[in-house]
């Protein structure tokens, strides 16, 4: 499974669109890059996925350049409800397929 | 979409008790299940993987005789802590996974379980 390497934390203000850039060199071809929300005392939720070029769903962005060696989530206009841990997770998919969670970046947003 | 459902979601126990978590899959079945671990401001560590029917895999490190899993059906697997220690005390999560239209998994997380063992 591809090691991810995210920033520890993120600060940012009400209103604003956060980028959240993870590095993931050793993606292999079957890799799909996926991205979870945790709150604190709760399981991680999931946020999109993705495996190349860009992916939005009704909560965010997901831009993965051309050699997939990194990936950035976009979140638009957060709010202080925003304020989280974001896991970048790359590895292939299946329902049987395990999941290991790097460090993980937490985000806080002021208001 | 799919949920997965985790019981209880506290429990405190005595040193040397046991204590069983149990992990549902509620309107999906998941052949194959997956615990996890979390100490306070760290990431989740993945403990073992409860295959439906048969023994479940555990990661380096992870003591099977001490953590008891069962997956006894396709929508239910069970974590026991045997001879709790304050050591054990954690946030324990279960996920399964389902397919996504297309391409692609999705995993859905219980709501955890938080341990402490006094």
């Amino acid at each position: 499974l591809a090691k991810t390497t995210q920033p520890i934390s993120m600060d940012s203000y009400e209103g604003q669109e956060v980028n959240i850039t993870c590095s993931h060199n050793n993606i292999a071809t079957n890799d799909y890059i996926t991205w979870y929300q945790q709150f604190p005392s709760q399981g991680p939720r999931f946020i999109i996925q993705g495996y190349k070029t860009k992916v939005t769903n009704e909560v965010a962005s997901l831009f993965i350049p051309a050699d997939r060696k990194s990936s950035t989530l976009s979140l638009p206009r957060v709010s202080l409800s925003d304020t989280a841990v974001y896991y970048c997770l790359v590895g292939p998919t299946s329902n049987t397929g395990k999941l290991i969670f790097g460090q993980g970046t937490t985000l806080q947003v002021k208001p | 979409g799919a949920v997965v459902s985790q019981h209880p979601s506290w429990v405190i126990c005595k040193s040397g008790t046991s204590v069983k978590i149990e992990c549902r899959s509620l309107d999906f079945q998941a052949t194959t299940m997956f615990w996890y671990r979390q100490f306070p401001k760290q990431s989740l560590m993945l403990m073992a993987t409860s295959n439906e029917g048969s023994k479940a895999t555990y990661e380096q490190g992870v003591e099977k005789d001490k953590f008891l899993i069962n997956h006894a059906s396709l929508t239910l697997s069970t974590l026991t802590v045997t001879s709790a220690h304050p050591e054990d005390s954690s946030f324990y999560i279960c996920s399964a996974h389902t397919l996504l239209q297309g391409a692609g998994t999705e995993a859905f997380f219980g709501q955890g379980t938080r341990l402490t063992v006094v």
